[in-house]
This record gives structure tokens, sequence and C-alpha cells, in this order.
């Protein structure tokens, strides 16, 4: 199985901050990698696919880059409502896998 | 806009079979764009994904579960199903169901999850 790993696990942050969160692949996956965020007690939310790719209705501060087996989300200016926990997933071969989580904490 | 919504018991007893159903509103089952799936994330844990299945039946399972778990499709009731056997206190967790949709590369797919159901917690306790 593809292993998924996040660093960090847990990020503190203040109100406008560009905070990046960092997802690594143990072999390649070219660019099938998803994010997504989860607020306490709510399914999680598509934020990007295809690495890159902005899930309609998700705001532009985010952004995602990377291939292969290293891969980025970023948050251009944090808002209140973007403190949650963070996803990466590969879907390039099954079973697919997600990575820990990051939780984005307000500092 | 497409909604799923996942049904069944909250608590299972140790050994049984745990039945969950996805209902899907808002789009068909039958669409072949998609395939359709489940992930739970036990209390506190991170989210794993449990299998897929398209609407023809096709399916792909997580290998650990796959001694013990069936995923099935009913088009005319546009709903897809989750049976998971011989349950323990391990597979406490919320099940959420989810839509998968695909991104094609020449002559292949690949599918993420774009819709998610709300979940439903499952306690495995006697």
């Amino acid at each position: 199985d593809i292993q998924m790993t996040q660093s960090p696990s847990t990020l503190s942050a203040s109100i406008g901050d560009r905070v990046t969160i960092t997802c690594r692949a143990s072999q390649s996956i070219s660019s099938w990698l998803a994010w997504y965020q989860q607020k306490p007690g709510k399914a999680p939310k598509l934020l990007m696919y295809k690495a890159s790719s902005l899930q309609s209705g998700v705001p532009s501060r985010f952004s995602g880059s990377g291939s292969g087996t290293e891969f980025t989300l970023t948050i251009s200016s944090l808002q209140p409502d973007d403190f949650a926990t963070y996803y990466c997933q590969q879907y390039n071969t099954y079973p697919y896998t997600f990575g820990q989580g990051t939780k984005l904490e307000i500092k | 806009q497409v909604q799923l919504q996942e049904s069944g018991p909250g608590l299972v007893k140790p050994s049984e079979t745990l039945s969950l159903t996805c209902s899907v509103s808002g789009d068909s089952i039958s669409n072949d764009n998609y395939y359709w799936g489940w992930i739970r994330q036990p209390p506190g844990k991170g989210l794993e994904w449990m299998g897929s299945i398209y609407y023809s039946g096709s399916t792909y399972y997580n290998s650990p579960l796959k001694s013990r778990l069936t995923i099935s499709v009913d088009t005319s009731r546009n709903q897809f199903s989750l049976r998971l056997s011989s349950v323990t206190a391990a597979d406490t967790a919320v099940f959420y169901c989810v839509r998968l949709t695909s991104n094609q590369e020449g002559r292949y797919y690949y599918y993420y999850m774009d819709v998610w159901g709300k979940g439903t917690t499952v306690t495995v306790s006697s």
C-alpha cells in the first residue's frame, strides 16, 4: 500500500498568515492527490484534486502543488473558517490511502 | 445538487453484521461517470477507505476488510449498501458514503471523492 505522510501534524497560526502543509507519498502517485478539510463533527470537504485543481466553490486562497511523491497545500491568508484538520489522499492506486491529518489551530 | 444520506443502526453487537445504506438524491447512481464508496473514521482518528462500487456491481475493497466486507448497489432504489461481518469494538467509527468522480488520462480513469454524506456513527458494543 502507498503510505501518505503529512507534516506537520499540528500547526498553530494566526489570521492572515500564509501556511503550508506538506504531504509525501511512499512512491510516485503522479498528480493523483486530493486534499480535504474536516471540521469537528462534520464530513470532510474536498478542496483540491489532481494535486492543484481547485474544487468548485473553494476560495482561491487555497492552492495545491506537487507531483510524484511530494505535495503541498497552501493557504495564502488564513481566515477564521480555515481552522480545521486537513487530509491528503492518493487515488493513484488501490487501496486509496489518506495522510494522518494536519490540525490547523489558532495561535 | 447531489446529496448522499447514510442510514442504519447506531449500535451493533460484537460478532454481528453491521449494515448501512446510502441513499443518493439529485443524481442517478447509474450515471457511468461515478463510483460510489464507503469511508470510515474511528473516534479521534483518521480516515480509512473501505471500498468502492460501480453501478454495474464492480467492486474494489481494502484488503484488510475484504473477507468481512460486502458493498452492493440497488439501482432501482438509487442506493448502495455496506455489510461488515464479525464486527468488534475496533469497527466502531463514523461511516461516510461518498461519490467518486473521475479524472481521465489517456485510457485510464482516476477517481477522487467529491461528494460526502454527513456520516453516521456506529458503535460496536454488547
